[in-house]
């Protein structure tokens, strides 16, 4: 059974500082994917960035970017330039390629969590 | 685009009531999921639909739950003769068709507030 594991409860950062979340799985796959979610207080589940296995290029998306490590089993992510508003839950997530279609569809398996505080 | 809906927002409810969780996917998505939220954990998976067919339910509890998506109208998860260990937030996503690039991408709605009193 796949398993993910955040490692931070909790992580505070000034404004405008970068920060990195950390996040391992464990699993017996070669095709799966990545993702992180955000949850502010608005308890909204917000997809942030995604990172399909078989791409060695680390995924970016504006001021986040991941660091991923897959003989590791390590999936980090990086805010840049932090803002009030990543106030957040973030939540590592994995989904196994179902290996049908060009996609895949399956259940995500979620880490419990890294509450981030962005200080003014 | 509207993105997931789900309602209510918040359902309060007695024990031994039922509770309906309604969810409406995406446009042009075909696949639904429902997970639930206890207090402070990550979110975990209850089960998974296309239209008119479970295609995952081992996340489901065996008894008191059930979920369906018919061919037309919203995703239903039902939860009979409610208990205090229900209380939690019920989310539901959604995805592309499996043919679309990123079919593995699940959009998430804002999530049910369930509360058992």
């Amino acid at each position: 059974a796949q398993t993910v594991t955040q490692s931070q409860p909790e992580m505070s950062v000034q404004e405008a500082e970068t920060v990195t979340l950390s996040c391992t799985y464990d699993t017996s796959e070669n095709n799966y994917y990545l993702f992180w979610y955000k949850q502010p207080p608005s308890r909204q589940m917000i997809l942030v960035i995604r990172q399909e296995a078989y791409k060695q290029q680390n995924a970016t998306e504006n001021r986040f970017s991941v660091n991923f490590q897959k003989a590791a089993k390590s999936f980090s992510l990086k805010i840049s330039d932090s803002q009030l508003g990543d106030t957040a839950m973030y939540f590592c997530a994995f989904m196994k390629h179902g290996g049908r279609g060009v996609g895949s569809q399956g259940n995500l398996i979620f880490g419990k969590g890294t509450k981030l505080s962005v200080k003014p | 685009n509207a993105g997931v809906m789900q309602n209510p927002r918040h359902l309060v409810r007695r024990r031994g009531q039922e509770a309906r969780l309604r969810c409406s996917p995406m446009k042009g998505h075909s696949h639904v999921y429902w997970y639930r939220q206890l207090p402070e954990e990550g979110l975990k998976f209850m089960v998974y639909l296309q239209k008119e067919n479970i295609i995952d339910e081992s996340g489901m509890p065996k008894e008191r739950f059930s979920a369906e998506f018919p061919k037309e109208g919203p995703s239903i998860l039902r939860i009979q003769q409610v208990v205090r260990g229900d209380s939690a937030a019920y989310f539901c996503a959604s995805s592309p068709p499996s043919d679309y690039l990123y079919a593995n991408t699940q959009y998430f709605g804002p999530g049910t507030r369930l509360t058992v009193l």
